[in-house]
Formats: C-alpha cells, structure tokens, sequence
C-alpha cells in the first residue's frame, strides 16, 4: 500500500535553530517525492521535489531535503528558521514514470512548525 | 500568469444539499486533481481529470463527481451533503506530459450544518 508518515505533529523551535521535519513513504514503484508548505488558510506551495539524481535536493526559502532510499525516508531540513517559517509541512509521494508523473499524488497528514521567539 | 483561482472561496450549506466548486487551471495546464482537506489532515485525493475524463479516484463515494471543460477548468460536485463533508476542498493543476509538480489553489471552504 501506497502511504507517507509524518511522525512529528507539531515542532516548536527557536527561530535561527536548525529544523528537521521527519517524513517516510511506502511505496511500491520508483516514487516522486515533494515537500510542501501550507500557511493558514491558503493553498499548498511546492518547497521541493526529487525524483532522480542527487539524493540532496535543494528548494526554495533555504530549504533542502535528502532522499534515503534505504531508510525509505525524505527528510526535510532547514539551517536556520526564521518566524515566517511558521506553517504546515506536507510531504508527499507520487509515481515517476521516466517522463510524466501527473498522477495520484498521496500526502501525509502534516507537521505543524511553530517557531519561538 | 494567473494561477489556479477556485470558487466560492467560502460557503455553508445544510445536510442534503448539492453543492458545486468550480476551478480554472494555471495557464498552460492541462490537467486538473481535486483534493479534501479536512481540519488537521492532509489533503485526500479525490480525483484527477484530464481531456475531460476522469483519470483517477481516489477512496470517495459516488456522491463526489466531477466535470473537466474543453478549456481545462474543472468543477467538482457533491450530492446529498453529510456533516463530514465539512472541508477545504482544493484544486490542483499540472501538465501530464510534466514533472508532475502539482500548484494548488487556495481552496474552497466548505461548512455543512
């Protein structure tokens, strides 16, 4: 079966900490894997996506996220939060087919970033 | 470049009831998914619409349907309103001949009584 976990539901931290928000996927094929952001009461915003090539892949607002195969993990990470940062995090997984991935893309159920003063 | 714009953005409605969401795609797409949200959750795929059929469903009941138009944008319809239909519903456009990157709108929030 096709799912993502996301096992943090909420993580607070200092803003200029660094952040890593945790994400694992199960999937049955190659998978296409994506971050993205969500602010209160908006839609979602891709941060980054992998699919092939170097298993560091870096995205938009400082972020980068590392693809582990063997640990079926895409963590995402950030060096230095800053509050604008607060938001909801959703990773997501995807079919890659070699040329075209619009397809059922499934997402976990989300990490709330909240960030100290 | 406009992006993906949906309708209403906000609308309350009462068991029973149809209600109908409509979306236009980002310019250039051509392919159209629609996802629920409920409070808390991630978004759940509902389904995907490209050349005006449905491509893809996700784990909902018939009462979810969908229209995809010669010019891309989308509507999604749902019948016979339960209380847990009470979500943001989000469109989401992308090329199928693309890096499957989705750009979501900002969603409709719907509220069943």
């Amino acid at each position: 079966a096709q799912s993502v976990t996301q096992p943090d539901i909420h993580i607070t931290v200092s803003e200029g900490a660094s952040l890593e928000l945790r994400c694992n996927y199960s999937y049955g094929a190659t998978p296409y894997l994506f971050w993205y952001v969500q602010s209160p009461g908006q839609g979602l915003q891709l941060l980054l996506k992998y699919f092939s090539g170097d298993t560091l892949v870096q995205g938009i607002k400082g972020f980068e996220a590392e693809f582990k195969r063997s640990q079926s993990s895409f963590n995402l990470r950030k060096p230095s939060v800053h509050w604008s940062d607060a938001a909801e995090y959703f990773c997501a997984v995807g079919p890659w087919t070699g040329y075209s991935s619009a397809s059922k893309i499934i997402f976990g159920s989300g990490t709330r970033l909240s960030i100290r003063p | 470049d406009a992006g993906v714009t949906q309708s209403p953005t906000h609308l309350i409605k009462t068991r029973g009831q149809q209600v109908t969401l409509r979306c236009s795609p980002k310019s250039g797409h051509d392919t159209v998914s629609w996802y629920q949200q409920a409070l808390g959750q991630g978004p759940q795929f509902i389904f995907q619409y490209y050349e005006e059929e449905e491509r893809q469903r996700g784990n909902f009941p018939d009462r979810f349907s969908g229209h995809q138009f010669p010019n891309y944008s989308s509507e999604l319809n749902v019948n016979a309103l339960l209380l847990g239909d009470s979500a943001l519903y989000l469109c989401a456009s992308s090329l199928l001949q693309g890096t499957g990157e989705l750009f979501f709108g900002e969603g409709s929030r719907l509220t069943v009584l």
